[in-house]
């Protein structure tokens, strides 16, 4: 069964630091990814996706993910964090079962909160 | 582009009682989604539209009925509303091309 697991709940980072949220994932064949934001009282941002090519995706407000086939991971990172960037965060991978190719399967979300 | 716009925004029902969420979107997409979030459960799918006059089940559909009106719009109904039904509803829309979701503002629904 296809699935998305991100094993954090909560992330905590100060202001500054480098910032990673986790994200694995199980499909048969080649996943597509996707990270979307949701800050407070919003609906959700697209962030960037991986279809194919370079594993090192970057994507909006400077933060990239890195595609690792080998360990089923995509992981969300951020050199420097901001306050700003608090918030909820989702992984996501298309659902390629049949007829659902418009489907997204999603993790549950990680709660970020950077720290003054 | 006003992307997807959903009314209303918050609304409060009593058990029992039946209401229409709306969802509207101008980008010319196919596909349209009904989202649940609720604490600690992620985004459930309740139904989808992957093109106009085609709606199919999500994870979480019973309660739930949807009308796919034309390309633009794709609502929601709760014929009688339940406190399980408590939640914030999201549609969204899909951009073929490009695999993103675009999502509307919300709706948090109350149920006493």
């Amino acid at each position: 069964a296809q699935s998305v697991a991100q094993p954090e709940d909560q992330v905590n980072v100060a202001e500054g630091n480098p910032l990673t949220v986790k994200c694995t994932y199980s499909v048969s064949g080649n996943p597509y990814l996707f990270w979307y934001v949701q800050y407070p009282n919003r609906g959700l941002q697209f962030l960037l996706k991986y279809i194919t090519g370079d594993n090192l995706v970057k994507g909006s407000y400077g933060f990239e993910a890195e595609f690792n086939k080998s360990q089923t991971s995509f992981h969300l990172k951020k050199p420097s964090a901001l306050v700003s960037d608090s918030a909820l965060y989702f992984c996501a991978v298309r659902d390629i079962g049949a007829g659902n190719n418009r489907k997204l399967i999603w993790g549950l979300g990680t709660s970020l909160a950077v720290n003054p | 582009n006003a992307g997807v716009t959903q009314t209303p925004k918050f609304q409060v029902l009593k058990t029992g009682q039946s209401m229409t969420l709306q969802c509207a979107q101008d980008m010319n997409h196919n596909s349209m989604y009904w989202y649940r979030q609720d604490p600690g459960m992620g985004l459930r799918l309740i139904y989808y539209s992957a093109s106009e006059g085609t709606t199919d089940k999500g994870e979480v559909p019973n309660g739930y009925n949807v009308s796919r009106l034309n390309k633009r719009e794709f609502s929601l109904r709760l014929e009688s509303a339940a406190p399980s039904q408590t939640s914030v509803y999201f549609c969204a829309s899909w951009e073929q091309a490009t695999y993103e979701q675009y999502f509307g503002p919300g709706t948090r629904l109350t149920v006493t």
